[in-house]
C-alpha cells in the first residue's frame, strides 16, 4: 500500500517560474527522500530529509518536512526546461529502513 | 564509474514463456530491490535482498522470482504465472537502512 501522494498530480509552468510539490504520508517516519525521473530512465535521488530537519537545500531544490501534518513539499526555484521530469517521494516502510514505498508522482512540465 | 546496470533494455516475452531480467551493480552495496512501474504510475516493490542468499517479498512478488547468489547481481525471473507482465522494471541498491536507493535505467517488458 502505498504511504505517501503527491499532489498536484501534474503541474505545467513556464521556464524561471517556481515549482511547489506536496507529498503527504500516513504513518510516523525517521526520514522522507525525493526522486526524479526523467522519461523512460530509472530514478535518481534528490534529497533525503529526517524527521529532526524541518528544511534542507540542494542547489535549486528546496525541502521542507512537517511531520505534525505528516506532510512535505519539494520547491525547485528558477526552473529550466531541463528539470522536465516525474518527481516521487518515498517514505520507510514501518521504519524498517530497508524499504521504500513511493507516491504515484508529480509530472512537471517546464516550458521553454 | 560505480552503478547499476541492467539488460536487456527491451525484452518480448511469449505466452508461457519464463523470462529472466539481469541486474548488476558495482557500488558494493548489500541491498537490491526490484520494483515494477506501470505507466503514469509510482513503483511498488516486487523484491528486496538485504543480503547475499537472502530475499524477501513485496508488495507483489506473486509470479517472479529472484536469486542472490553474488553481492553484485540479483536477477529477477518473470514466470509465465504473472498474466500481466508489460511493466518497466527497475533495479536499485542500497549501501544501508535509510539510505539512498541507487536505480538502473530499466528493463520494459513486453508481450509477444
Amino acid at each position: 500500500s502505498q504511504q505517501g501522494e503527491e499532489d498536484p498530480q501534474a503541474l505545467s509552468i513556464q521556464e524561471g517560474e517556481n515549482a511547489t510539490m506536496n507529498c503527504s504520508y500516513k504513518t510516523s517516519i525517521n526520514n522522507l527522500q525525493w526522486y526524479r525521473q526523467n522519461s523512460g530512465r530509472g530514478l535518481v535521488h534528490l534529497i533525503l530529509i529526517r524527521s529532526n530537519e524541518r528544511e534542507k537545500h540542494s542547489g535549486r531544490l528546496r525541502v521542507t518536512l512537517d511531520t505534525s501534518k505528516k506532510s512535505s513539499s519539494l520547491l525547485i526555484t528558477a526552473s529550466r526546461a531541463a528539470d522536465t521530469a516525474s518527481y516521487f517521494c518515498a517514505t520507510p516502510v514501518n521504519n524498517a529502513g530497508n524499504m521504500l514505498t513511493f507516491g504515484g508522482g508529480t509530472r512537471l512540465m517546464v516550458k521553454p | 564509474d560505480g552503478g547499476i546496470t541492467q539488460s536487456p533494455k527491451y525484452l518480448f516475452r511469449k505466452e508461457g514463456q519464463n523470462v529472466t531480467l539481469s541486474c548488476e551493480q558495482n557500488l558494493n552495496h548489500d541491498a537490491m530491490y526490484w520494483y515494477r512501474q506501470d505507466p503514469g504510475q509510482g513503483l511498488r516493490l516486487i523484491y528486496y535482498s538485504q543480503i547475499v542468499n537472502d530475499f524477501q517479498k513485496g508488495d507483489i512478488a506473486e509470479g517472479y522470482s529472484v536469486s542472490r547468489e553474488k553481492k553484485e547481481s540479483f536477477p529477477l525471473t518473470v514466470t509465465s504465472a504473472q498474466k500481466n507482465p508489460t511493466a518497466f522494471y527497475l533495479c536499485a541498491s542500497s549501501p544501508g537502512p535509510d539510505q539512498p536507493q541507487h536505480f538502473g535505467d530499466g528493463t520494459r517488458l513486453s508481450i509477444l
